[in-house]
């Protein structure tokens, strides 16, 4: 098992829907949880981070954890065809940062 | 402005070469890690490294090298380039008790 999976998509919405992505990770003892924007052929850029204490907002961009569940969701509000990228998710815990596989996202005008 | 640089964007080898990946950062930062990005696997840690002249292995360490001489520069060596090994390498760093890595802009390696 991955210790972070994400639905590697397709994930396709239409402008000014919102835009919903998953990532399941493994390790219980992970205490901080962040959400990378990788645009085809550029580096990953950091979107925004939680910890294991609670959700985050930040402009369109919401954050949220399940610990029960192991999940991590980042929400994306009225979505944009400048939000077409690659989301990857990362989790950090005892040991170093593990990074998801990432869900492409399009957003269709 | 945080900055990681890397040595080349694009980089063609043959099989056999060695092969060396260099990433400088200007933010001060203790720790700094070398990874390969691909389809489909998402991002690998290769090596890592705390501090100066210090080097952790990652996940997938067989076939590479690395060297941190000076705090802003760590280099990844591969010592007989082969065609799997052809891939994007991202370096990244983070301050030593900071959350937030910093990646550089990438090197897209094919080895012929």
């Amino acid at each position: 098992q991955k210790e972070v999976e994400q639905n590697s998509g397709p994930l396709s919405v239409p402008e000014g829907a919102i835009a919903s992505l998953n990532c399941t990770y493994s390790d219980r003892g992970s205490q901080s949880f962040f959400w990378y924007r990788q645009y085809s052929g550029k580096s990953p850029e950091l979107i925004m981070f939680i910890y294991s204490n609670g959700d985050k907002e930040d402009g369109r961009f919401t954050a949220q954890l399940n610990k029960a569940s192991q999940y991590v969701s980042l929400l994306i509000r009225d979505s944009q065809p400048s939000d077409s990228a690659t989301y990857l998710c990362a989790v950090k815990g005892n040991n170093d940062m593990r990074f998801g596989a990432g869900t492409r996202l399009t957003v269709k005008p | 402005d945080v900055k990681v640089t890397q040595s080349s964007r694009y980089l063609v080898k043959r099989t056999g070469e060695k092969v060396f990946l260099e990433c400088v950062q200007d933010m001060d930062h203790e720790n700094m890690f070398w990874y390969r990005q691909d389809p489909g696997l998402g991002l690998r840690l290769i090596y890592f490294s705390y501090d100066v002249k210090m080097k952790e292995k990652g996940d997938i360490p067989e076939g590479y090298s690395v060297s941190r001489e000076k705090k802003e520069r760590f280099s990844l060596i591969l010592e007989s380039a082969s065609t799997n090994q052809t891939s994007m390498y991202l370096c990244a760093s983070r301050r030593a008790l900071g959350l937030v890595q910093y990646f550089g802009p990438g090197t897209r390696l094919t080895v012929t």
